[in-house]
C-alpha cells in the first residue's frame, strides 16, 4: 500500500523555521518527485514547491523563494521541507504528494498525499 | 503564473442529482488538468488526471472533460459521501497552481 507518513504537528514562535518530514512506503521513492502543499485554515490549497528526490533539483513558488528549502534522504526514502522566517500567515496544514515530470508536464498528477502536518505559529 | 477559476464557489444540491462544475485555466493547458475532491480534516484526494482519466479506485459517476482552457468536473447521482470541496489543479507547468475550490453542499 503506497503511503506517505508526515511527521506530527508543532508550534513555533514568529521568526524561528520549521522542518516537517515526510516518509514514503508501498512504492519505488526515488521514481517520484515530491511536492508540498499548505492549507491555511478554511482556506484553499496552495501548491509551494517540488523537488527530486535523487538530483535534489528543486523548483519553489515564487512567494517563498529565499525562506524554502526542500531536501530528501534516498536511503530512508524520507523527504524534508523547511520554511524559515516563520509567521503567523504561515500557520497551516502541510502536505507532501507525491509527483511527477519535475518542473514540466505531469500527466498523472498528485496521486498519493501525506496525512497532512499541523504548523502554527505564535508567540 | 496560470490562473484557474472555478465555478460555482459553491453548489447545493441532493442525493441522486447530477452536479458539474467548472474550471477555466488563464492560458492554454493542453489536457493537463485534475481534480481533487478534499472532505473536512483530510487530504486531498485525486480524482480525475489529465481532464478525463479516472483515477483507479474512483466510482464511474465522477468523469472529467475539456481541454485547452476549459474544463468540467460531472458528478451523476449524488451520494452522501460526495459532498466535499472540489479543487481543480493545472500540472501543465509550474508553479502548479489550484482552483479557489468549489463547495458541494446538501440542500
Amino acid at each position: 500500500q503506497m503511503q506517505l507518513l508526515q511527521s506530527g504537528a508543532v508550534l513555533k514562535r514568529p521568526g524561528a523555521s520549521v522542518r516537517v518530514s515526510c516518509e514514503a512506503s508501498g512504492y519505488s521513492f526515488s521514481s517520484y518527485d515530491m511536492n508540498w502543499v499548505r492549507q491555511a485554515t478554511g482556506q484553499g490549497l496552495e501548491w509551494m514547491g517540488w523537488m527530486n528526490v535523487v538530483s535534489g533539483d528543486a523548483g519553489y513558488a515564487q512567494r517563498f523563494q529565499g525562506r524554502l528549502i526542500m531536501t530528501g534522504n534516498s536511503s530512508i526514502s524520507t523527504a524534508y521541507m523547511e520554511l524559515s522566517s516563520l509567521t503567523s500567515e504561515d500557520t497551516a496544514i502541510y502536505y507532501c504528494a507525491r509527483g511527477r515530470g519535475g518542473a514540466f508536464v505531469d500527466f498523472f498528477g498528485m496521486d498519493v498525499w501525506g496525512q497532512g502536518t499541523t504548523v502554527t505559529v505564535s508567540s | 503564473d496560470i490562473q484557474l477559476t472555478q465555478s460555482p464557489s459553491s453548489l447545493s444540491a441532493s442525493v441522486g442529482d447530477r452536479v458539474t462544475i467548472s474550471c477555466r485555466a488563464s492560458q492554454h493547458i493542453n489536457n493537463f488538468l485534475n481534480w481533487f475532491q478534499q472532505k473536512p480534516g483530510k487530504a486531498p484526494k485525486l480524482l480525475i488526471y489529465a481532464a478525463s482519466n479516472l483515477q483507479s479506485g474512483v466510482p464511474s459517476r465522477f468523469s472529467g472533460s475539456g481541454s485547452v482552457t476549459d474544463f468540467t468536473l460531472t458528478i451523476t447521482s449524488l451520494q452522501p459521501e460526495d459532498f466535499a470541496t472540489y479543487y481543480c489543479q493545472q500540472s501543465y507547468n509550474t508553479p502548479r497552481t489550484f482552483g479557489q475550490g468549489t463547495k458541494l453542499e446538501i440542500k
